[in-house]
């Protein structure tokens, strides 16, 4: 099975605009997560969706959002951009939704978005 | 909340050896999956081993082994027989099992450097 791919994998942007990142799930794989990695703040969770329904959120601002769509592809998109999101964005999926944890997550390449 | 304490933010380690990376978690669940992941550098997240907390028998997969302990709390990996491909960051994370709706909880990582 291919894995979790990820698009694209750099993107430069400047301060105000907006972006959106795709993410393409392991086939069968119906849940995927979004996590924000920096140096300083480590891994931290933005939101998981599952069956095109966001199921879970972590502690981020209404800039951003996210989507699932009926073949569990999954974006994600950050509006009016600030120096403090530039980081590794990465997608994860799994089957069951969270609740599959045994499995684990599988993760992408991620996205490294710089904000200039 | 729960809370996943990575103590050990660098560790290294000569090329052949033996090292141990710490971890330990807070909550109050009792059943659960504990997971190692590796993150190479500028490369993918990867699974390196899971356990699940009502079994008591430590999990192992080649050269990579756990010392769990549940009522401390406690999930350390130990990596025998070191490689230079072992260089990476080390991320320990947990989720509940009946975990629906709720996401993965990361430790902040360890960088680990394997040494020639």
């Amino acid at each position: 099975k291919a894995g979790v791919t990820q698009t694209p994998r750099y993107l430069i942007k400047t301060r105000g605009q907006q972006v959106t990142l795709s993410c393409s799930p392991i086939s069968g794989h119906r849940s995927v997560s979004w996590y924000q990695q920096t140096p300083g703040q480590g891994l931290q969770f933005l939101f998981e969706y599952f069956s095109e329904t966001q199921r879970n959120k972590g502690n981020f601002p209404g800039r951003f959002s996210g989507r699932q769509f009926s073949n569990s592809r999954s974006e994600m998109n950050v509006s009016t951009l600030e120096l403090g999101d530039s980081a590794l964005y990465l997608c994860a999926s799994s089957t069951r939704g969270q609740l599959a944890g045994g499995q684990g997550q599988f993760f992408g390449p991620g996205t490294r978005l710089t904000v200039l | 909340a729960q809370t996943v304490t990575q103590s050990q933010p660098e560790m290294s380690v000569q090329e052949a050896e033996t090292v141990t990376l710490s971890c330990t978690y807070d909550t109050s669940e009792n059943n659960y999956y504990l997971f190692w992941y590796k993150q190479p550098p500028s490369r993918q997240m990867i699974l390196v081993i899971r356990q699940e907390a009502y079994k008591q028998q430590n999990a192992t997969e080649n050269r990579f082994s756990v010392n769990f302990q549940k009522a401390a709390k406690s999930f350390s990996l130990k990596i025998s027989d070191s490689q230079l491909g072992d260089t990476a960051m080390y991320f320990c994370a947990f989720i509940p099992y009946s975990s629906y709706g709720q996401n993965f909880v990361f430790g902040p990582g360890t960088r680990l450097s394997v040494l020639p």
